[in-house]
């Protein structure tokens, strides 16, 4: 079974420039995370789609961030224009879904943003 | 403010040794889970435990849980170097996702 596939695997952009980040979930998998991890701590949840519907969108910052899952499966992951804070690794996870938050989560490789 | 904190924030050891780490949360759960990061990679889910269950074992990994304390431990036991990365407990409350401590980083010395 592939896994959660994530690309770019690193970017370096300089601030006030976009990006944009692009997730393939496991086949089947209906809900798909976004996380944002900065050096030296855990994940932060950015947004969480069940389908493609947000459940969660809650510490996404929306003048800046946004992002999409057409479909249902796919989902990209847009900055603009980006600031040096923005500067951590990109998480994607997927799970089964069906709306329950207990499961588990299964984890992209991250994509390596670093802002100059 | 975070749900899942883990104890200590680093440890070394040496190969062959037990490793154990701790995680403590502020209110109740639906269950915890852990995880654990490589340098550089994604994370990998190692061990779900429900609220009502007090120990889960998976291979070398040893989970409990005492939700009188609200506190976990994970214990890694007879450690590899292959074992050196940063463990995360994840705590699924009612009506909220997953919130992931700051995490433990583990080094096993040959």
């Amino acid at each position: 079974e592939a896994g959660v596939a994530q690309s770019p695997r690193y970017k370096i952009i300089e601030k006030r420039q976009s990006v944009a980040f692009w997730c393939n979930p496991i086949s089947g998998h209906a809900t798909l995370y976004w996380y944002q991890q900065i050096l030296g701590q855990g994940p932060k949840l950015l947004i969480q789609f069940q389908n493609n519907g947000v459940v969660d969108d809650s510490q996404l910052p929306k003048d800046r961030f946004s992002a999409e899952r057409l479909k249902g499966v796919d989902s990209t992951l847009k900055i603009q224009p980006a600031k040096l804070e923005d500067s951590a690794v990109y998480l994607c996870a997927s799970s089964l879904g069906g709306g329950q938050r207990r499961e588990t989560q299964y984890f992209g490789p991250g994509t390596r943003l670093l802002v100059l | 403010s975070q749900q899942g904190e883990e104890d200590p924030q680093a440890l070394s050891i040496q190969e062959g040794e037990n490793a154990t780490m701790n995680c403590s949360y502020k209110t109740s759960i639906n269950n915890l889970q852990w995880y654990r990061q490589n340098s550089g990679r994604g994370l990998v889910h190692l061990i779900l435990i429900r609220s009502n269950e007090r120990e889960k074992h998976s291979g070398r990994l040893r989970v409990t849980l005492d939700t009188s304390k609200k506190s976990s431990s994970l214990l890694i036991t007879a450690s590899r170097a292959a074992d050196t990365a940063s463990y995360f407990c994840a705590t699924a409350t009612h009506g909220q996702n997953f919130v992931f401590g700051p995490g433990t980083r583990l080094s096993v010395l040959p």
